[in-house]
């Protein structure tokens, strides 16, 4: 069974750049979850997706997007990239999201924005 | 912000058992208990979850107290191998407990000495 897939594994942003990363789920999770990891503030929840609709949000600013296509597969979106956007992006699958459910992570996208 | 709260740090030697505390005082009677770990340079992974009963598998065993709201992974026989983050979460049956249950918090670092 593949697990999360994260896309790209690594890129380079300069300020005021956007970016756009993917996240596969594990076939058959519907729940996709974001997160931002920096080495101050650890692991931090940015929003999750289920059956294409946002249903729980962060404390993240506006240019934090994403979106869920009908086959699970998610994107987040970061727009005017900031210096403090440098991090590990993770994202996370689970069946539906309740609490019986694990949590299934991806390996992560490191993103340094100079 | 996180339900639980966890030491930040804690040191054992190998071949030992290792007991993570985590409390979580108003956790409600709906809510799971989950564990993950994250090995540096990985992403989180899942360790165990349980709801009023103790629970166990390959990697660890969850002792939940009696009253629910505190919770210990005990890892039987540490290894260098187990050092990592560990994360206790809170996530509610039915809806995974919203942004709530999917904010992991900064985790205990848990050091294995040889």
């Amino acid at each position: 069974k593949a697990g999360v897939t994260q896309t790209p594994r690594y890129l380079i942003k300069t300020r005021g750049q956007q970016v756009t990363l993917s996240c596969s789920p594990i076939s058959g999770h519907r729940s996709v979850s974001w997160y931002q990891q920096t080495p101050g503030q650890g692991l931090q929840f940015l929003f999750e997706y289920f059956s294409e609709t946002q249903r729980n949000k962060g404390n993240f600013p506006g240019r934090f997007s994403g979106r869920q296509f009908s086959n699970s597969r998610s994107e987040m979106n970061v727009s005017t990239l900031e210096l403090g956007d440098s991090a590990l992006y993770l994202c996370a699958s689970s069946l539906t999201g309740t609490g019986a459910n694990v949590l299934t992570f991806g390996a992560g996208s490191r993103l340094t924005v100079l | 912000d996180a339900k639980t709260t966890q030491p930040n740090s804690m040191e054992s030697n190998e071949e030992e058992p290792v007991h993570l505390p985590c409390n979580h005082s108003t956790i409600s009677g709906t809510d799971y208990i989950h564990w993950y770990r994250q090995l540096p340079s990985q992403g989180p992974e899942y360790v165990i979850h349980g709801l009023t009963s103790n629970v166990n598998n390959r990697m660890a065993s969850l002792a939940i107290a009696e009253d629910r709201k505190s919770s210990t992974l005990i890892l039987h026989r540490a290894t260098l191998r187990d050092a990592a983050v560990y994360y206790c979460i809170l996530r509610g049956m039915y809806s995974g407990g919203g942004a709530d249950g999917l904010t992991f918090g900064k985790g205990t670092h848990l050091i294995i000495q040889p």
